[in-house]
């Protein structure tokens, strides 16, 4: 299976600030990379697919980039409703794998 | 409603067995991949398995293959999952999701726990 690992772990953060969180594959994905946010007690949410792609509904100031093997998800000016966790997935092989999460945090 | 509602989970033994279930509503089911993701208690995501649109293929994280087994069935817009052989690390919820990786639909989750 593919690994990924994102980073940091966890992060603590202000209202307002540019927050950018890495994921790197043990291989390379080309751009078969998803971002999910997942609230506490809720399902995840599909944020951005195929590395870059903003899903219908998430706010611009949500952004991906990245090829490859590393990636990067950014969100500009936080907001309060932001304070969750983030998730990347890879979807290059049909055995999908997740990343172990970064918590943002106030 | 397009929604995903999950059903099956409880307390079982180790060595034990439970089939969970999602019900899928809102839109045509037979379209789409469809997958199992679980997550442990203050744990991340692990995705366990995906299948297709008519059940021919079916893949599994490495970890589960021959204790899981995914199906659904069609005609009543079901999406199964059989456990076998449970153990204490198979406690989670249990998660349904729409798509085979671009999961942009999710159940509510069903919790098993596996315990004595």
């Amino acid at each position: 299976d593919i690994q990924m690992t994102q980073s940091p772990p966890s992060l603590s953060a202000s209202v307002g600030d540019r927050v950018t969180i890495t994921c790197r594959a043990s291989q390379t994905i080309s751009t078969y990379l998803n971002w999910y946010q997942q609230k506490p007690g809720k399902a995840p949410n599909l944020l951005i697919s195929a590395a870059s792609n903003l899903q219908s509904g998430v706010p611009s100031r949500f952004s991906g980039s990245g090829s490859g093997t590393d990636f990067t998800l950014t969100i500009t000016s936080l907001q309060p409703e932001d304070f969750a966790t983030y998730y990347c997935q890879q979807t290059y092989v049909t055995t999908r794998t997740f990343g172990g999460g970064t918590k943002v945090e106030i | 409603e397009v929604q995903l509602v999950e059903s099956g989970g409880g307390l079982v033994q180790p060595g034990g067995s439970l089939r969970l279930s999602c019900a899928a509503s809102g839109f045509t089911f037979t379209t789409f991949w469809m997958s199992w993701v679980r997550q442990a208690p203050g744990k991340g995501l692990e995705w366990v398995a995906n299948i297709n649109q008519d059940g021919s293929e079916k893949y599994y994280v490495d970890s589960l293959k021959g204790r899981f087994t995914i199906s659904r069935d069609n005609a009543k817009n079901s999406l199964y999952l059989q456990m076998n052989s449970l153990r204490a690390d198979d406690t989670a919820l249990y998660y349904c999701a729409r798509g085979g990786g671009n999961h942009d639909l999710w159940g509510q989750g069903t919790l098993v726990t596996v315990s004595s």
